[in-house]
């Protein structure tokens, strides 16, 4: 994988329901994953920076793991609730380069 | 509301015309980056800035593009002879680097929204 990618694109649950999307990015050269929640007409916003094979970090309802020798990230969202209904982007960064390599993002619907 | 501001929110200008955009990082951040988002796209790195030094900005999209920070405050992306093509968000975001190496979270300002008649 060179790219970021994230999967699946679009995702429509039902409040109470808990869900899961996936970031894939190039196990090779790895320094650090984030992840970010975007909200229709507002800035993304920081959830985890995350930095260690094997890591597990947790925000409320949130949660996020880390495998960066196969090169992916899980974000989970136990309950969601409608005001979860967000953009949810990864964003990787490579020990060698100075930028962010955002992916597409996963755009999640939360319905009542 | 993050803390970085950018101005102005919204332009629309007619191709050809040179555009101009600001960004106040929050005050004790010293890293600033600029992004471009498309429909259905993330953020596209351009460029960034550790104080006033511009560390990377063989990502920006063409000559036409260009950015300061002249002061290792505010900041500015100046695009000239806009090109329809330009039409996109452009975002901006601080962090504080407090490590050697670290890029630590990221925060963004809410973007500008920029048309090209």
């Amino acid at each position: 994988i060179l790219n970021v990618e994230q999967s699946p694109q679009s995702l429509h649950v039902q409040e109470g329901d808990s869900t899961n999307f996936t970031c894939s990015f190039p196990s090779s050269n790895f320094y650090a994953l984030h992840w970010y929640r975007w909200e229709t007409a507002k800035s993304p916003e920081a959830l985890f920076v995350m930095t260690l094979n094997g890591d597990e970090k947790k925000k409320g309802r949130i949660s996020a793991t880390l495998n960066t020798k196969e090169g992916y990230s899980y974000l989970y969202i136990k309950g969601s609730q409608p005001e979860d209904s967000a953009t949810y982007l990864c964003a990787y960064l490579s020990r060698f380069n100075n930028d962010m390599r955002f992916g597409a993002g996963t755009r999640l619907t939360v319905k009542p | 509301d993050t803390g970085v501001s950018q101005d102005p929110r919204h332009k629309i200008t007619k191709r050809g015309q040179n555009v101009t955009f600001r960004c106040d990082p929050i005050s004790e951040h010293n890293r600033l980056y600029w992004y471009r988002q498309t429909l259905g796209q993330g953020p596209e790195f351009l460029t960034y800035f550790q104080n006033e030094a511009q560390l990377e900005k063989s990502r920006l999209l063409s000559d036409r593009f260009s950015a300061e920070r002249p002061k290792g405050s505010f900041s500015t992306l100046e695009i000239q002879r806009t090109e329809q093509g330009d039409s996109a968000m452009y975002l901006c975001a601080s962090s504080l680097r407090i490590r050697a190496g670290g890029h630590n979270e990221q925060f963004f300002g809410p973007g500008t929204r920029l048309t090209v008649l």
